[in-house]
């Protein structure tokens, strides 16, 4: 199977920091790739789709990048709204799987 | 605006089989795809699988033969089946709508349920 691995699997920062998550595919999954935000006791929400796509209605301080192996995620000027968890999913083929989640704190 | 809503027994004994039902309103059922997805106290998302409109369906490997998955249209309803529970399958288990662009992505979600699964 292919895998997905996040980095940081924990990062701190402060409001209105610029931040970024890396996604890495153990095998070329091209830009089948998505990102999700989940809050405590809350289901996700899809920020990203296609590896660089925003999903309407979400911020313009997010933004994805990447193909193949290797995908980002940054926040350019982090809010207090955006603490919370960040998975990557993969779609290309099955099974479908997500990065373990990187938890996003606030400094 | 498509909202999904989970229901099903909190509790299942091991062994027995674990039934949850998803209810869409706002939106025919029978336009795009409808996925079961998994989360653990305190891990991360595993996918279980989809329904197409088609009729036909996908499942996680990893599930083997103890997935069944179904749909009513009549009720806009489409259900997940997991049979021969263990305190593994204990999880919250959210349903999601799919639409396609570069693969199937999750961009509507019920609020979940929470299952355990004790004796």
């Amino acid at each position: 199977d292919i895998r997905l691995t996040q980095s940081p699997s924990f990062l701190s920062a402060s409001v209105a920091d610029r931040v970024t998550i890396t996604c890495r595919a153990s095998q070329d999954i091209g830009s089948f790739l998505a990102w999700y935000q989940q809050k405590p006791g809350k289901a996700p929400k899809l920020l990203i789709y296609a590896a660089s796509t925003l999903q309407s209605g979400v911020p313009s301080r997010f933004s994805g990048s990447g193909s193949g192996t290797e995908f980002t995620l940054t926040i350019s000027s982090l809010q207090p709204e955006d603490f919370a968890t960040y998975y990557c999913q993969r779609l290309d083929t099955y099974p479908i799987t997500f990065g373990q989640g990187t938890r996003l704190e606030i400094k | 605006q498509v909202e999904l809503q989970e229901s099903g027994p909190g509790l299942v004994k091991p062994s027995e089989t674990l039934s949850l039902t998803c209810t869409v309103s706002g939106g025919p059922i029978s336009s795009y795809c409808w996925s079961w997805i998994r989360q653990p106290a305190g891990k991360g998302l595993e996918w279980i699988g989809r329904f197409y409109a088609s009729g036909s369906s996908d499942c996680n490997p990893s599930f083997k033969s103890r997935v069944t998955m179904s749909v009513d249209t009549s009720k806009n309803q489409f259900s997940l089946k997991l049979s021969s529970v263990t305190a593994a399958d204990t999880a919250m288990y959210y349903c999601a709508r799919e639409t396609y662009s570069s693969g199937w992505n999750a961009d509507n979600w019920g609020q979940g349920t929470l299952v355990t699964v004790s004796s």
